[in-house]
């Protein structure tokens, strides 16, 4: 099992373009989410899912969209990039279930990162 | 919504024993993780608690007290290669909320 992909690793975009990171997951899990990371500011949840066709806004979503056609993809999407979107994107899957103590279970599991400048 | 902090960084030494606190505030809470982030690396599970206690997982243990929204990462006979940033995260049904992480470094 290949867990969580990411692609690209690298990127380099100029201010305005556009550009589609591609997250894939083959363990089946229902749930993903687009992540961001900047030095200080920890992980921020941009956008996730719960399942195919369903997205739904995180933390920090302007100037982000998100697409989940099939279950096992998850895209990133960035229409008209700018310089605050330098960045570490980090994509993640998880399954949700109840705990065997009880509460509810959704260890994420990360992909690899995409590391983004906009120049 | 959810609040979390946890110390910024923290210095230890090899074969030490180290404790990260972390505090939060949250709506909706289900349980908290611990993960583990090398520099350039994707973060990686270390453990989690849904009721209060201590949960052990070799060297490193992980504690939670739901009434006063505190959790600690307990490490171990610390090594070399435990240098790394802590992430402390608050679990909610459908999303979990990350701290800023405790950069911690091991020194000989």
């Amino acid at each position: 099992n290949a867990g969580v992909t990411q692609t690209p690793k690298f990127r380099v975009l100029k201010t305005g373009q556009s550009m589609t990171l591609l997250c894939a997951q083959d363990m089946n899990h229902e749930y993903m989410y687009w992540y961001r990371q900047d030095p200080g500011m920890g992980l921020r949840l941009i956008h996730y899912s719960v399942g195919e066709g369903t997205t739904a806004k995180g933390e920090v979503p302007d100037g982000y969209n998100v697409s989940r056609l099939k279950k096992q993809n998850f895209l990133l999407g960035l229409e008209s990039a700018a310089p605050s979107q330098t960045s570490v994107y980090f994509c993640a899957s998880s399954y949700t279930g109840l705990a065997l103590k009880g509460g509810t279970y959704n260890e994420q599991f990360f992909g690899p990162g995409t590391r983004l400048t906009v120049l | 919504g959810q609040n979390i902090d946890q110390p910024t960084e923290m210095t230890a030494t090899e074969g030490a024993i180290v404790q990260i606190n972390c505090t939060y505030q949250t709506s909706g809470f289900n349980g908290l993780f611990w993960y583990q982030q090398h520099a350039g690396e994707a973060p990686t599970f270390l453990s989690y608690n849904v009721l209060d206690g201590l949960e052990e997982k070799g060297r490193f243990s992980s504690f939670l007290s739901r009434s006063k929204g505190y959790s600690y990462l307990l490490l171990k006979e610390l090594q070399m290669k435990d240098s790394a940033s802590y992430l402390c995260a608050a679990g909610g049904y459908q999303k979990v909320t990350f701290g800023t992480g405790t950069k911690l470094q091991v020194i000989p």
